[in-house]
C-alpha cells in the first residue's frame, strides 16, 4: 500500500523565484492538505484540496497557491519567494467523509531560499 | 481561535524511565485530537486519534489519554529508538479538516 509521496526531497531557490512542489496521496485517499513547518515548530496549515477545488485556507498570503488533479495528486506553488519561506513543506492525505479525519503525511520537501 | 500547547518542550529520559507528555488545547468543539511522531527531517508519522473525553489508546510502549482540556502521551519503559519529536494536533468541528498543531515535545532517551 503506497503511502504519501512528495517531490522533490530538497530544493534551493533564490529570493523572488517561484517554486512548485508535488504530492501524490495515499492509495484510496481523495483529499490533500499542505502544511509549512519551520525549524523547531509545529506544522502550520496552508490549504486543502478536494474535488480539484481549494476547500479551506489557513493564514497564508496569495503567493501560495495550489492545484489538485483528477487523479487526486496535488501541487503547491509559491511565487516571489522570501527568505522566510524556507521550511519543510508537508503534504497530508485523507479520505473525505465521516470517519476520514485522520491525515497521513508524506516525507516532506525541504525548501531553502537564499 | 484554536490553540494547542505542548509541554515540556524537551525531555531527556534514561532508558526504562517512564514519563508523560502533555498537550493542552482550546477549541470551540473538538472533532478529534491526534498524536504524531516525527523523526528529524522526516514527515510526521500517525500514532493515535482520540475523539472523546475518557478515551484511551495504546500502541507498544505508548498510551494516549484524553480529557476535556488536555491529552497525555504516556511512555512506559522507553527505549533509545523512542527518541523523536512528538506532535499533538486538534481538529475542530467548525474548522473543516484542518489540523492545528502544538510546538511538539523533543524526547531523547539515553541508553
Amino acid at each position: 500500500d503506497a503511502g504519501v509521496t512528495q517531490s522533490p526531497t530538497h530544493l534551493i531557490k533564490t529570493r523572488g523565484q517561484q517554486v512548485t512542489l508535488r504530492c501524490s496521496p495515499k492509495s484510496g485517499h481523495d483529499t490533500v492538505s499542505w502544511y509549512q513547518q519551520a525549524l523547531g515548530q509545529g506544522p502550520q496549515f496552508i490549504f486543502q484540496y478536494y474535488e480539484e477545488e481549494e476547500r479551506q485556507r489557513g493564514n497564508f498570503p496569495d503567493r501560495f497557491s495550489g492545484h489538485q488533479f483528477p487523479n487526486y495528486s496535488s501541487e503547491l506553488n509559491v511565487n516571489a519567494l522570501l527568505l522566510g519561506d524556507s521550511a519543510l513543506y508537508l503534504c497530508a492525505s485523507s479520505l473525505a467523509g465521516a470517519g476520514g479525519w485522520t491525515q497521513y503525511f508524506g516525507p516532506g520537501t525541504r525548501l531553502l531560499v537564499l | 481561535e484554536d490553540q494547542v500547547t505542548q509541554s515540556p518542550e524537551a525531555l531527556r529520559l534514561q532508558e526504562g524511565e517512564s514519563s508523560s507528555l502533555n498537550c493542552s488545547y482550546t477549541v470551540s468543539g473538538l472533532r478529534g485530537l491526534f498524536w504524531y511522531r516525527q523523526d528529524p527531517g522526516k514527515g510526521p508519522e500517525f500514532l493515535f486519534t482520540l475523539y472523546s473525553a475518557g478515551e484511551e489508546k495504546e500502541k507498544e510502549r505508548l498510551k494516549a489519554t484524553l480529557t476535556k482540556k488536555e491529552s497525555f502521551l504516556h511512555i512506559t519503559a522507553p527505549k533509545p529508538e523512542d527518541s523523536a519529536t512528538y506532535l499533538c494536533a486538534v481538529q475542530a468541528t467548525n474548522a473543516g479538516n484542518m489540523l492545528t498543531f502544538g510546538g511538539g515535545t523533543r524526547l531523547m532517551v539515553k541508553p
